[in-house]
């Protein structure tokens, strides 16, 4: 079984500042890892998955994020972020040989100040 | 193109009733996922099925929940009777393939409130 830990349930940050989100998983098999966003009222949309290859993989919007094997991480990152970043931020793994199940991270809700 | 869509949008009802949600995934995919999102355990997998065949329903909380596919054009998750407990937003998801490579694609969900 799998399991994600996102370690912070809410991260403010001003607005045009970098800001990192974490994740820590845990698993007893190889996974793939998923970024995916919430903004309010609406469903959950891909910002970008690791399956394979370089450890960095960039997303949709400047996001990116890098995958550590040795940390069991998967930390998101963004070098400036704009108002339109508020949203809720969901870490999720699946096992690479297993079924097509997703298992989320509890989220972080990020917010922007002006 | 039209993403997933479900219905309805907001159900208000009362501790008792019986509850119908609905999804219409993304034509061609056939992978269908139903979730429910609560603050207290954050989003949960109920059911997912693969080429209208349910695959795993493991996460369905209790008899009172089911799920149904008929084709590959829509789904529901009925929830008979109805408890104050099963206030959540339940979001429907479908993905192109059956592989755990897949990106999922998220309806806007319904957001249920049991009286």
């Amino acid at each position: 079984a799998q399991s994600v830990t996102q370690l912070d349930s809410q991260v403010p940050v001003f607005e045009e500042a970098p800001v990192e989100l974490r994740c820590n998983y845990s698993s007893s098999v190889s996974v793939y890892l998923f970024w995916y966003v919430q903004y309010p009222n609406q469903g959950l949309q891909l910002l970008l998955k690791y399956l394979s290859g370089s450890t960095l993989v960039k997303g949709i919007n400047g996001f990116e994020a890098e995958f550590n094997k040795s940390q069991t991480s998967f930390h998101l990152r963004k070098p400036s972020v704009h108002i339109s970043d508020t949203a809720e931020y969901f870490c999720a793994v699946s096992d690479i040989q297993g079924a097509q199940k997703l298992v989320f991270g509890q989220g972080t809700r990020l917010t922007i100040n002006p | 193109d039209a993403g997933v869509i479900q219905s309805p949008r907001h159900e208000v009802t009362e501790m008792g009733q019986e509850v119908t949600l609905r999804c219409k995934p993304i034509s061609g995919h056939n992978s269908l996922f139903w979730y429910r999102q609560t603050m207290m355990r954050g989003l949960e997998l109920l059911i997912y099925f693969n080429n209208n065949v349910p695959i795993d329903d493991s996460g369905m909380p209790e008899d009172r929940f089911s799920a149904k596919m008929p084709n590959a054009s829509f789904s529901t998750l009925k929830i008979q009777p109805s408890e104050p407990r099963d206030s959540a937003v339940y979001f429907c998801a479908s993905s192109l393939t059956s592989g755990s490579r897949e990106t999922q694609y998220f309806g806007p969900g319904t957001r249920l409130l049991v009286l």
